[in-house]
């Protein structure tokens, strides 16, 4: 099956600094790209939709300008936490459609990154 | 605003015991997935249904779309500590459109 790795697994940073988070799709290519936020033990929100070679599309109430999205080719999408806060502690999943581009296609997820502002 | 509502919210059983999990929406959905996560990975995909009435088995679990696909619900039977885990369903209104997750149910089976 289809393999989406994500990078790091696990980071810990300062509040007022910026992080970037890796999501590779390893064996296909991904045109389209979608981030997540979890907090514990609650469900999965999506934040922004990433779109090779153009902007990303984000939901309303999430702020472009601090989660920066880059989706620099067809197997890697960034997420910058830009001047990180305590309160953008969270779990991050990343997930690229199987096929068609298309969030109702079958989705495979990256295993997550557990992000920790001190 | 929540779509979809998933109960129980939490579930702790003896292995062997069956149980069920219920999705449900005021909403229309043209799909419906359900997945399964485990503490600090991503979540996995079980089933897609898209019929309503659609009945789908995967060994010991078995999903159903309602009718009038606003719900769905999912049975496990004879459950084992294997099957711990966050179990989350998640809708499209459209084809095309954003999948909505639900509000998750974590189950833990105790041995």
């Amino acid at each position: 099956g289809a393999v989406v790795s994500q990078h790091p697994s696990r980071v810990i940073c300062k509040s007022g600094t910026s992080v970037k988070i890796e999501c590779r799709s390893l064996d296909f290519q991904a045109t389209t790209m979608f981030w997540y936020r979890q907090f514990p033990k609650q469900s999965l929100m999506l934040m922004a939709t990433s779109n090779e070679g153009s902007k990303a599309t984000y939901e309303q109430g999430v702020e472009k300008d601090k989660f920066l999205i880059n989706h620099a080719s067809l197997t890697l999408s960034t997420l910058t936490v830009t001047s990180a806060h305590p309160e953008d502690s969270s779990f991050y999943i990343c997930s690229a459609p199987g096929s068609g581009g298309q969030l109702t296609d079958t989705q495979y997820f990256g295993p997550g990154t557990r992000l920790t502002v001190l | 605003t929540q779509l979809l509502k998933q109960s129980p919210q939490f579930l702790s059983i003896q292995e062997g015991e069956n149980l069920t999990v219920y999705c449900n929406s005021s909403s229309v959905f043209s799909s419906l997935q359900w997945y399964r996560q485990e503490p600090g990975e991503g979540p996995v995909l079980l089933v897609t249904v898209v019929t309503g009435g659609e009945v789908k088995k995967l060994k010991r679990l078995t999903f159903q779309f309602g009718d009038a696909r606003k719900d769905s619900s999912l049975h496990i039977t004879a459950a084992q500590p294997g099957d711990t885990g966050l179990y989350l369903c998640a809708g499209a209104r459209s084809s095309g459109d954003k999948l909505t997750f639900g509000t998750g149910t974590r189950l833990a089976v105790r041995p």
